[in-house]
């Protein structure tokens, strides 16, 4: 599975757009992008996944490069529950591999 | 529906003892995890069963860490005799594989081990 990169932390005010960037670089074309998300003291929870294309779900979107080299997660209207750790993970047929993610911090 | 059930939440336990962890996973799923998560650490697979089978050990230190899933539902693991660096947040996860690439994995609450 191909390795990600995250930055480790991040900030971003109430009410706005929180846009979360992960590198792939090494992804292979089979190789999903995943995105999870983990709240103090729970285990992750799934966010979004997708392939080639953007995709859109109830709690984000997803853009990934037309390369496939990089994505982002996008939470529109981040709100002080989105407060929590971000892992993006390369993902084809065996396991997870999780990295440290990115801590982001919803500030008031 | 009942999520992914772990049990205990929290166990502390001197250097040498036994622990046992509990898991439930999601009725129906086929598939389940264990992780090992260090503070500030993603979390890291010690073993993924199918059903009954352990399809990947590789991470799992046989040594010490035993793991059985005994009629491809509820599964333990188990640590004997725990050392200082066994102290972490144990997760299980479950999932079912479903369209479009999704292999949705779902976790439990975890359980945080001090091993004193």
């Amino acid at each position: 599975d191909a390795k990600t990169t995250q930055p480790p932390s991040m900030d971003c005010a109430e009410g706005r757009a929180a846009n979360l960037p992960c590198n792939h670089s090494t992804i292979s074309g089979n190789e999903y992008v995943y995105w999870y998300r983990q709240i103090h003291s729970q285990g992750p929870q799934y966010i979004i996944h997708g392939l080639k294309n953007n995709e859109t779900n109830e709690m984000a979107s997803l853009i990934i490069t037309e390369d496939r080299k990089s994505s982002t997660l996008i939470l529109p209207h981040a709100t002080l529950r989105d407060t929590a750790v971000y892992y993006c993970i390369a993902y084809y047929g065996q396991n997870f591999v999780f990295g440290p993610g990115t801590r982001l911090s919803v500030l008031p | 529906e009942a999520g992914v059930v772990q049990s205990p939440r929290y166990k502390i336990i001197e250097k040498k003892q036994p622990v046992a962890f509990w898991c439930n996973p999601i009725s129906g799923h086929n598939t389940l995890y264990w992780y090992l998560q260090n503070l500030g650490q993603g979390p890291e697979l010690l073993i993924r069963y199918e059903n009954e089978e352990a399809v990947d050990d590789s991470q799992l230190p046989k040594d010490r860490f035993s793991a059985e899933r005994l009629k491809g539902v509820d599964s333990t693991l188990k640590i004997q005799p725990a050392e200082l660096g066994d102290s972490a947040v144990y997760l299980c996860a479950s999932s079912l594989r479903g369209t479009g690439g999704l292999v949705e994995q779902f976790f439990g609450p975890g359980t945080r081990l001090t091993v004193l």
